[in-house]
């Protein structure tokens, strides 16, 4: 089975500064696609970015990009210029692709990190 | 699209009663999970639908969970009976084959 492992239970940053949220996943599949999603307080889980595990080339989303190493099974997320509104729980997400005919497609969760932003 | 909507938003239970939390997906989606999230245990999936069927109930706690998905609009989570060790939130998401997933506003359930 796919796990995925946020070692940073918590961190934080200062405004305007960069952060970066690690992400470990375990997996024997070549082909799924990776996740970050943001809590806020509000608890509305919000897509912060993806990517494709087939794509040599890291995602990137305004100021949320991501370092993808596939052969190290890695997926840290950077946040740069941090603001306020990042503070937030995040979690990294795999989802694989199982069982034949490919319809399983099943989504696991980090523990996640807490992100506090200090200004 | 007004995503995913899941009903209630809370839920307050006496230990024994039936609890029975709703989802409509968003209309196309052919995937929908339930998730619980709790302080201790972070986000469990609990069961995972793929075109109305479901795929994987591992996540399921114990008997006393079931989830149903009649139909690609609507899918529920009973328990039945509850115990205050179900306390937490449950989030239903949908999505469409193997792209992200999209998460309702969530069903607070407190069991007392």
């Amino acid at each position: 089975a796919q796990t995925v492992t946020q070692s940073q239970p918590e961190m934080s940053v200062q405004e305007a500064e960069t952060v970066t949220l690690s992400c470990t996943y375990d997996t024997s599949e070549s082909d799924y696609y990776l996740f970050w999603y943001k809590q806020p307080p509000s608890r509305q889980m919000i897509l912060v970015i993806r990517q494709e595990a087939y794509k040599q080339q890291n995602a990137t989303e305004n100021r949320f990009s991501v370092n993808f190493q596939k052969a190290a099974k890695s997926f840290s997320l950077k946040i740069s210029d941090s603001q306020l509104g990042d503070a937030a729980m995040y979690f990294c997400a795999y989802r694989s692709v199982l069982g034949s005919g490919g319809s399983n497609y099943k989504l696991t969760f980090g523990k996640g990190t807490l992100l506090t932003v200090n200004p | 699209d007004a995503g995913v909507i899941q009903s209630p938003r809370h839920e307050v239970t006496e230990m024994g009663q039936e609890v029975t939390l709703r989802c409509k997906p968003i209309s196309g989606h052919n995937s929908l999970f339930w998730y619980r999230q709790t302080m201790m245990r972070g986000l469990e999936l609990l069961i995972y639908f793929n075109n109305n069927v479901p795929i994987d109930d591992s996540g399921m706690p114990e008997d006393r969970f079931s989830a149903k998905m009649p139909n690609a609009s609507f899918s529920t989570l009973k328990i039945q009976p509850s115990e205050p060790r179900d306390s937490a939130v449950y989030f239903c998401a949908s999505s469409f084959a193997r792209a992200e997933a999209f998460f309702g506003q969530g069903t607070r359930l407190t069991v007392v």
